[in-house]
């Protein structure tokens, strides 16, 4: 089964500085696909950034770069130029294929990002 | 085009009653997800649906049912409500079965009293 790790549950940085969450995970997949999504208090989950296990280089999507280290098994984000506007919930999440071809998500348990000025 | 939604956004159920939750997938989009995600915690795959069927589920039991419809929406179904099943849950549409991305919809808060 497989399993994603957040150890962070709060996280503060300065506006305009740059913040790493932490993200670990567990599969025996040679194939897989990680996420990190933003969920603000409305609920809503926002997608940010998707990294292939087969994807040579780590993905960036403006502000949000993704550190991949696959032989560690973490899948670090990197929000650059902090902004108010980023205070949110940051999750985690695995892609798991099912036979029948479709597909979940698992999450992780998220970490609560404020950002200060 | 229209995002994924759902509603109601808030509900208050007793122990024991039953509760349908219902969630419109976006435009041209034939899989819908349900998730549940309790008070501090990431949130939970409860069952795909792709045209009209349920191609994948997770550790819930059989009290948590769903249909999908030809126009693809989605209900979730819950019956004989427990305390623990208060949540916020999530739907989430694709284009297909396999397609990587999934969209949410801002949820419905369901609390049982």
């Amino acid at each position: 089964a497989q399993k994603i790790t957040q150890t962070q549950p709060g996280m503060f940085v300065q506006e305009k500085e740059a913040v790493t969450l932490d993200c670990t995970y567990d599969t025996s997949d040679q194939s897989y696909g990680l996420f990190w999504y933003k969920q603000p208090s409305s609920g809503e989950m926002i997608f940010l950034i998707y990294q292939g296990s087969y994807d040579e280089q780590n993905a960036t999507e403006g502000r949000y770069s993704l550190n991949f280290q696959k032989a560690r098994k973490s899948a670090n984000l990197v929000i650059s130029a902090s902004q108010l506007g980023d205070s949110a919930m940051y999750f985690c999440a695995m892609r798991e294929i099912f036979t029948g071809g479709g597909n979940k998500l698992t999450f992780g348990t998220g970490t609560q990002l404020k950002v200060e000025l | 085009e229209t995002g994924v939604t759902q509603s109601p956004t808030h509900l208050i159920k007793t122990r024991g009653q039953q509760v349908t939750l219902r969630c419109s997938s976006q435009s041209g989009h034939n899989t819908v997800s349900w998730y549940q995600q309790a008070l501090g915690q990431g949130p939970q795959f409860i069952f795909q649906y792709y045209r009209e069927e349920e191609n994948g589920r997770g550790n819930f039991p059989p009290r948590f049912s769903g249909l999908q419809f030809p126009n693809y929406s989605s209900e979730l179904n819950v019956n004989a409500l427990e305390l623990d099943d208060s949540a916020l849950y999530l739907c989430a549409s694709s284009q297909t079965s396999g397609s990587r991305e999934q969209y949410f919809g801002p949820g419905t808060r369901l609390t049982v009293t």
